[in-house]
């Protein structure tokens, strides 16, 4: 079945600093790939996707290539603010498994001032 | 646009009893999921259901159960509850068209239900 390694936290940065969190995936058929994100007591927000090899996904100043040869999505931001602390997970869908993402087990980032 | 609606939010139930949690999709979806988050497994799927169909299946145990009517809202139940089914539930909806492949999902606030 599908399954997802996600780079393991927590990560502490400060403000401004450069973010990359790593995911590679083992998927089914040609999935589509996504990045959501959970603020506290919140459910689950679409950060961004991809459907096909080589696309760029972005949102918010978050960014994360479909490398289908190294079976990865990685999310980078350029400069992390606060509000970006949350926690983040990375989700392939099997283009054969209807309705199913395979989290990661999240990667909880915590920005301070 | 109304985003995904979960009901309730919040929910505390005794050990042996049953539960039935409500999710409203957004409109003209016809896919709905369900998850179950806890801090030791993670997000987990349960089921998927599509135009009053369940399409596919996580591997939980048959007390939990669920269905969709054809206004495409969705219900879950888990019947004899025990404590380790103490989690955040999540529903996400999406459009998921037959042959088209995973569309992004979205997902409401959830139920957080403690079981005592």
């Amino acid at each position: 079945g599908d399954s997802v390694t996600q780079m393991e936290g927590p990560v502490t940065l400060s403000e401004e600093a450069f973010l990359t969190i790593n995911c590679t995936y083992t998927a089914t058929g040609y999935p589509s790939l996504f990045w959501y994100v959970q603020y506290p007591g919140e459910g689950l927000q679409l950060l961004l996707k991809a459907t096909k090899a080589d696309d760029k996904g972005s949102n918010k100043g978050f960014e994360a290539t479909y490398r289908k040869e190294t079976t990865s999505f990685h999310l980078e931001k350029g400069s992390v603010q606060v509000s970006d602390s949350a926690v983040y997970f990375c989700a392939p869908a099997g283009g054969t498994s209807y309705g199913k993402l395979t989290f990661g087990q999240g990667t909880i980032l915590t920005v301070h001032p | 646009k109304a985003g995904v609606t979960q009901t309730p939010r919040y929910l505390i139930k005794t050990r042996g009893q049953q539960v039935t949690l409500s999710c409203s999709p957004i409109s003209g979806h016809r896919s709905v999921s369900w998850y179950q988050q806890t801090p030791g497994q993670g997000l987990q799927f349960l089921f998927e259901y599509f135009s009053e169909t369940q399409r596919n299946k996580g591997n939980f145990p048959g007390r939990f159960s669920g269905r969709q009517f054809s206004n495409s809202r969705s219900e879950m139940n888990v019947s004899t509850l025990e404590l380790g089914d103490s989690a955040l539930y999540l529903c996400a909806s999406s459009l998921n068209a037959p042959r088209r492949g995973n569309t992004e999902a979205f997902f409401g606030q959830g139920t957080r239900l403690t079981v005592v």
